[in-house]
């Protein structure tokens, strides 16, 4: 079946630190990769997207190239900020799946000054 | 603003006593799901609707069950909680079904405690 493997966290950076968060991927199809951001308390905020190979999803500073070769879609941002800190879920979905998503673990960012 | 709203935000209850969430959105969405996540796991999909079809994931208890009584809203309910229940619940809604590139918008979710 569809599985997201995420690295496991936490991760503590300074801020203005260069992030990397990997995420790799299995799935049957042609899936569309998310990166959700889910700050303390509060529900998931979609951060960004891409529907097919080689897409390049941005937001916010942040950015994740859909990798069809590597099964991947890590997640960078050059210059992080305290204000960064949450929890990141790198997600898939599959139009055989009935666009249901399947989540990795989530990656906990602390971004200390 | 367009939005998904979850009621209440923090829910208890007690062993085996009747429950239910509340989800409305504004969107206009033809999909609402139901996500469970559980402390620092991921959300899993425990059900959704499309439109007023119901379509219940293999592994989702009994326990849980649904209704959308029109567009806007739509309620998750647990029959008889147990302290494995507590968790935050999650509704979401997207525009259509079947198209992976949808994105999925969530609501701030409901905490709910078992005693």
């Amino acid at each position: 079946g569809d599985s997201v493997t995420q690295m496991e966290g936490p991760v503590t950076l300074s801020e203005e630190a260069f992030l990397t968060i990997n995420c790799t991927y299995t799935a049957t199809g042609y899936p569309s990769l998310f990166w959700y951001v889910q700050y303390p308390g509060e529900g998931l905020q979609l951060l960004l997207k891409a529907t097919k190979a080689d897409d390049k999803g941005s937001n916010k500073g942040f950015e994740a190239t859909y990798r069809k070769e590597t099964t991947s879609f890590h997640l960078e941002k050059g210059s992080v900020q305290v204000s960064d800190s949450a929890v990141y879920f790198c997600a898939l979905s599959t139009t055989g799946g009935g666009n249901k998503l399947t989540f990795g673990t989530g990656t906990q960012l602390k971004v200390e000054l | 603003d367009a939005m998904v709203i979850q009621n209440p935000r923090y829910q208890v209850t007690q062993f085996g006593k009747p429950v239910t969430l509340s989800c409305s959105q504004t969107l206009n969405h033809n999909v609402m799901y139901w996500y469970q996540q559980k402390s620092s796991q991921a959300p899993k999909l425990l059900f959704h609707y499309y439109d007023k079809d119901f379509n219940n994931e293999a592994d989702t208890p009994d326990n849980f069950q649904s209704r959308r009584p029109n567009t806007s809203f739509c309620f998750l309910d647990i029959r008889s909680p147990g302290l494995g229940d507590a968790a935050m619940y999650l509704c979401a809604t997207s525009p259509m079904v079947g198209l992976s590139t949808d994105t999925q918008y969530f609501g701030p979710g409901t905490r709910l405690t078992v005693l």
